[in-house]
């Protein structure tokens, strides 16, 4: 089966502009998550998406950062205006049950803020 | 909030030595994953340990959940080049969902 992609793979624009990140998690997965790692800190919960309907989005920093999920199949995560301190990889994971599942990441999107 | 800590940060080993990397919760978790991500790679899961005081094995690497569910750790021996990477525990509370990770035990291997 095909795994969670992520595009694009890297990005790097200059503070104040706009970026949008794709993730298509594994067909029939209804649990779709999105964490960010800065700088070799650890991996940090942004949201969690059960099919379209946002479960848990205590994560997400400020409101420049906007998520969703339309008809629950792939997700986009938007940063507007972009800050300096929101570069990072950003993962998007993938699991077909809460709880107890291990979950299937991406390969990560490298956002730089310059 | 709930914190997942890892120690050691680094570890540098010389192959064929074995060694431990643990991970410790501030609250008492529902269960604990253990992810490796390669150099440049993405985190992948290796195994999930539930119970208290379970122990699972994966070739040379060895598993272990604490009596208390508030600590884990992942032993390897026989260090192999190819277990060079970046090793997460991530833990997730009692009724909870979400995935908390630890900062995670960056492991080089000396040939």
């Amino acid at each position: 089966e095909a795994g969670v992609t992520q595009f694009p793979s890297h990005s790097v624009i200059e503070k104040g502009q706009t970026v949008t990140l794709r993730c298509d998690p594994i067909s029939g997965h209804d649990n779709l998550y999105w964490y960010r790692r800065v700088m070799g800190k650890e991996i940090k919960f942004l949201l969690h998406f059960v099919k379209e309907s946002k479960q848990d989005e205590s994560g997400m920093p400020n409101n420049r950062f906007l998520a969703e999920r339309t008809g629950g199949t792939y997700s986009t995560l938007k940063v507007q205006p972009a800050e300096l301190e929101d570069s990072g990889v950003y993962f998007c994971a993938s699991s077909p049950g809460r709880f107890i599942y291990g979950y299937t990441f991406g390969s990560g999107t490298r956002l730089t803020v310059v | 909030g709930q914190q997942v800590m890892q120690i050691p940060q680094y570890q540098h080993v010389q192959e064929g030595e074995d060694f431990t990397t643990y991970c410790n919760s501030s609250t008492t978790l529902s269960n604990i994953q253990w992810y490796k991500q390669r150099p440049g790679g993405h985190p992948v899961f290796l195994i999930q340990l539930v119970k208290s005081g379970e122990v699972k094995k994966q070739k040379r690497l060895t598993f272990q959940f604490g009596e208390a569910k508030k600590n884990s750790s992942l032993h390897i021996t026989a260090t192999q080049t190819t277990d060079v990477g970046t090793y997460f525990c991530a833990g997730t509370l009692v009724n909870d969902y979400k995935l908390s990770f630890g900062a995670g035990t960056t492991v080089t291997v000396r040939a």
